[in-house]
């Protein structure tokens, strides 16, 4: 069991806009703004696409954005794509045991 | 632009040690926090542990009896090392970097099987 939640799959048409969650805990990012998510396709290195809650990092497109509400992060992603299936994993530092957790990570499907 | 590049044995036997090694191309090690996690099948990311400077380490509590996490400047390698496997450490493993609060760069990962 991951120390993030997030839900396993998640699905949109391409032009959609689909969200996911990550639910972590008061120790990690309901206290420190340092949630990164990041994306992953088959066969390939996972890439960062949102740093420090919501911060696009160089190249990566505007249509990613993230955001946070008590312990619970989210990405957005807008105006779906067919190249924007993969595997996305989000990531906390947090005050207890390892600095850094993970969550089970999110398949998305662009039907 | 820095690439890494994961490399190490695909199968390895229980009980015995688990080496793999991450060249970094096209960057230096100096001033990066470099980071070790894993996969395993089916379920999510697992942070390992890091190395700073060739001299600062932190681990995974859960890992911290069985593993070194260790560089090598002259040829630009980091390494991780792993005692005691079990089949709960076959995953898929992953070298990256980070840049402070965010992994910025990442390797494609190798795949290890402990398995006799």
């Amino acid at each position: 069991q991951s120390a993030l939640t997030q839900p396993a799959s998640v699905s949109g048409s391409p032009g959609q806009s689909i969200t996911i969650s990550c639910t972590g805990t008061n120790s990690d990012i309901g206290t420190y703004n340092y949630v990164s998510w990041y994306q992953q396709h088959p066969g390939e290195a996972p890439k960062v696409i949102i740093f420090n809650v919501n911060n696009r990092p160089s190249g990566v497109s505007k249509r990613f954005s993230g955001s946070k509400s008590g312990n619970t992060a989210s990405l957005t992603i807008s105006g779906l794509q067919a190249e924007d299936e993969g595997d996305f994993y989000c990531s906390s530092y947090t005050s207890t045991g390892t600095p850094w957790v993970f969550g089970g990570g999110t398949k998305l499907t662009v039907l | 632009q820095v690439q890494l590049q994961e490399s190490g044995p695909g199968l390895v036997k229980p009980s015995e040690t688990l080496s793999l090694t991450c060249t970094v191309s096209g960057g230096s090690l100096n001033d990066y926090y470099w980071t070790w996690i894993r996969r395993p099948p089916g379920k999510g990311l697992e942070w390992i542990g890091f190395v700073y400077d060739s001299e600062t380490t932190s681990y995974n509590p859960s890992l911290q009896s069985r593993v070194t996490i260790s560089t090598d400047t002259s040829k630009n390698k980091v390494s991780l090392t792993l005692t005691s496997v079990t089949a709960a450490d076959t995953a898929v493993y992953y070298c990256a970097r980070r840049e402070i609060t965010h992994l910025d760069v990442w390797g494609k990962g190798t795949t290890v099987i402990v398995s006799s």
